[in-house]
Parts: C-alpha cells; sequence; structure tokens
C-alpha cells in the first residue's frame, strides 16, 4: 500500500515553454500532497503544499506564478513548472500522506532538463 | 524553526557489519516526527523508519533501527547486517503539526564487497 506515482519520469524541453509534472496516489486518498525540488547531491527542498480544493501554500522564494499547482482531486496533483529557463533542470518529487497519516510517502520522482 | 543537522557527508561500511548514521534536531514543537529515508541512485525516497517524540521505545524495521534520544536531540539510525543493496543516499527528517518534513543534507553510504 501507500504508493505514489509520478508522469514523466524524465523530460527534455526547450527554454520558454511549459511542463506539467502529474503526482497520483494510487491506493489512498490524500487531501494534502507535497512538491519538492532536489539539487544534484543535495537535499530536498520542499517548495510548496498542495491542498486538495483550496490553494497551495508556497515556501519562501518560491514563486507561485511560475509553478503552479493544482489539486484537482484527492488522488492527483499537478505541478506546472511555466516559461521554464536552464535553472529550473532539476528533480522534482512529490509526496502524500494517507490521512490521519504523518509518514509521506514519495513518488519516483521526475528529471526536468531544461535546454 | 526546524533543524536537521547530519555531519557525516559519506561513510563506508562492510558488507555484514552494522553502520550509525547520525542525526540531531532541533525544535521548540512538543510534538514531533522523525524519520529516516533511503535514496538510491534512481532518485526514488523510500521510507525506512519513524519514531513519535512521544515514543517511549526506539523503533525498529527489520534492519533498521532508530536510537532516539531525546534529552540529546538526536534520532541516529542503525542498519545492522548490511548488504551491498544497501548503497544509498540517507536522509534524516523532521515533521511536527503541519505535517511539512525538513531533511537534513544526507549521509552517503557505501557497503563494500
Amino acid at each position: 500500500g501507500a504508493v505514489v506515482s509520478q508522469h514523466p519520469s524524465r523530460v527534455i524541453c526547450k527554454s520558454g515553454t511549459s511542463v506539467k509534472i502529474e503526482c497520483r496516489s494510487l491506493d489512498f486518498q490524500a487531501t494534502t500532497m507535497f512538491w519538492y525540488r532536489q539539487f544534484p547531491k543535495q537535499s530536498l527542498m520542499l517548495m510548496a503544499t498542495s491542498n486538495e480544493g483550496s490553494k497551495a501554500t508556497y515556501e519562501q522564494g518560491v514563486e507561485k506564478d511560475k509553478f503552479l499547482i493544482n489539486h484537482a482531486s484527492l488522488t492527483l496533483s499537478t505541478l506546472t513548472v511555466t516559461s521554464a529557463h536552464p535553472e529550473d533542470s532539476s528533480f522534482y518529487i512529490c509526496s502524500a500522506s494517507p490521512a490521519n497519516q504523518g509518514t509521506q510517502y514519495f513518488g519516483p520522482g521526475t528529471r526536468l532538463l531544461v535546454l | 524553526a526546524q533543524k536537521i543537522t547530519q555531519t557525516q557527508p559519506g561513510m563506508f561500511v562492510q558488507e555484514k557489519e552494522a553502520v550509525t548514521l547520525d542525526c540531531t534536531y532541533d525544535t521548540s514543537d512538543p510534538s514531533y516526527g522523525l524519520f529516516w529515508y533511503k535514496q538510491p541512485s534512481s532518485g526514488e525516497m523510500i521510507f525506512l523508519i519513524y519514531q513519535g517524540s512521544y515514543d517511549q521505545q526506539n523503533a525498529t524495521e527489520g534492519r533498521y533501527s532508530l536510537n532516539f534520544q531525546k534529552a540529546r536531540k538526536s534520532a541516529n539510525l542503525v542498519i545492522s547486517a548490511s548488504q551491498l543493496g544497501d548503497s544509498a543516499m540517507y536522509f534524516c527528517a523532521m515533521s511536527s503539526n503541519d505535517y511539512k518534513l525538513s531533511f537534513g543534507a544526507g549521509t552517503t553510504v557505501t557497503v563494500r564487497a
């Protein structure tokens, strides 16, 4: 149980385009999902908290207009990197928690390369 | 504010031996959770073990055990009988009431045959 999927696993795009990443909880409902970013050899940095049916909460320094988050259902959250630039190249990983549980289960991550 | 400190950037361990990964934390919240995750080179984050701040006993999960010393604010992970597949990055993390996770810098473990 507690499986989280992400799609795509890897994406290469041109500078200026937008990229959408999906995060799904496969066998449980998640009212809250989290989006992280990880640069090589570094730790995970929380970008935002995605809440089903309401606006996402962004961490300090994260541009909400650049990283659009939509939590359309109890099993799906999407992150859209708008007008991507090479500095947005990173490993993006989402997580979700079953209701009333504190443990976060992570998706397999998405490697984004912006050329 | 919460802070997680992992002071060991990398460690080598011989196969079948035990290894201890250090983690200290700082928080003003009376209730919090401590987690350890494993991240192999593929990038996925694998949940290993959880310890609640009010748990009286140290958590154990198979070959993983968490040495929780509340007064010292430490939550070290012990991996017993290391296997080659244990080679990975290990992250200590802490959550409080808002369920957000704060991660340490990580420790790379390399198991030698």
